[in-house]
């Protein structure tokens, strides 16, 4: 009974680069989260979806940033021309409804150069 | 602004003695409040949570205190062991609008339990 599964684990950019993160929810879940974590900090909601529909962006920033949860695959999430300051723990979770319990991956460490 | 509140940021403990973590809250819209535990280098787990229908849930050595008229819940870690030594998260969400489906976070306890 897999759990999250978040990959890469860990991701070395340069600045401009692309990055992207892959995150395939717990079987029967249909609800996938990201959420982001710099260091000493808390986790910060960036974009909630569900299958081919974006439900709750507005934790993501404006531009750049881009997430998608196809009908077939894993959920991406894509940070384009990458910055140092996008450098940080980037978690996957899901959930069987909007209000149900929250499993999280291990998360995504990007580092940009 | 931060929308969940957390102390102290961090807790040393000697083995077998009491840990107390304090989060407080605004929204009243919010109405689930889980707690999580996170390991270096690991994803965040469920510990337990409380909805505001009771003022108290206990699991093992784990308990929650909730207080609907100050807007507090607090996690109680009794006989804490150094295996309990992790950074412990509050968090809260809610049913409506842009509370449902999103986890509001605290910053974070990190809790040291010394032999």
């Amino acid at each position: 009974n897999a759990g999250v599964m978040q990959n890469p684990r860990h991701l070395v950019r340069r600045r401009g680069q692309e990055a992207r993160l892959r995150c395939s929810p717990m079987k029967g879940h249909s609800h996938v989260y990201w959420y982001r974590q710099l260091p000493e900090e808390g986790l910060k909601f960036m974009v909630y979806l569900q299958k081919e529909n974006i439900i709750d962006e507005s934790g993501m920033p404006k531009e750049r940033f881009s997430a998608e949860f196809p009908k077939e695959g894993p959920s991406i999430l894509r940070i384009q021309q990458v910055v140092r300051g996008d450098s940080a723990a980037y978690f996957c979770a899901s959930s069987q409804s909007s209000t149900g319990e929250l499993f999280f991956g291990e998360g995504s460490r990007l580092t940009v150069l | 602004q931060q929308q969940v509140k957390q102390s102290p940021q961090s807790l040393i403990v000697q083995k077998g003695g009491i840990s107390i973590i304090n989060c407080a809250y605004e929204n009243t819209a919010f109405d689930y409040f889980p707690w999580y535990q996170q390991f270096p280098g690991k994803g965040p787990a469920l510990l337990i949570a409380i909805r505001p229908d009771v003022s108290e849930k206990k699991e093992g050595r784990f308990t929650i205190s909730f207080n609907k008229s100050a807007k507090q819940f607090s996690l109680h870690i009794m006989d804490s062991q150094p295996g309990d030594s992790a950074t412990y998260f509050c968090a809260a969400s809610g049913m409506m609008g842009s509370t449902l489906g999103r986890l509001y976070f605290g910053r974070g306890t990190q809790l040291t339990v010394w032999p």
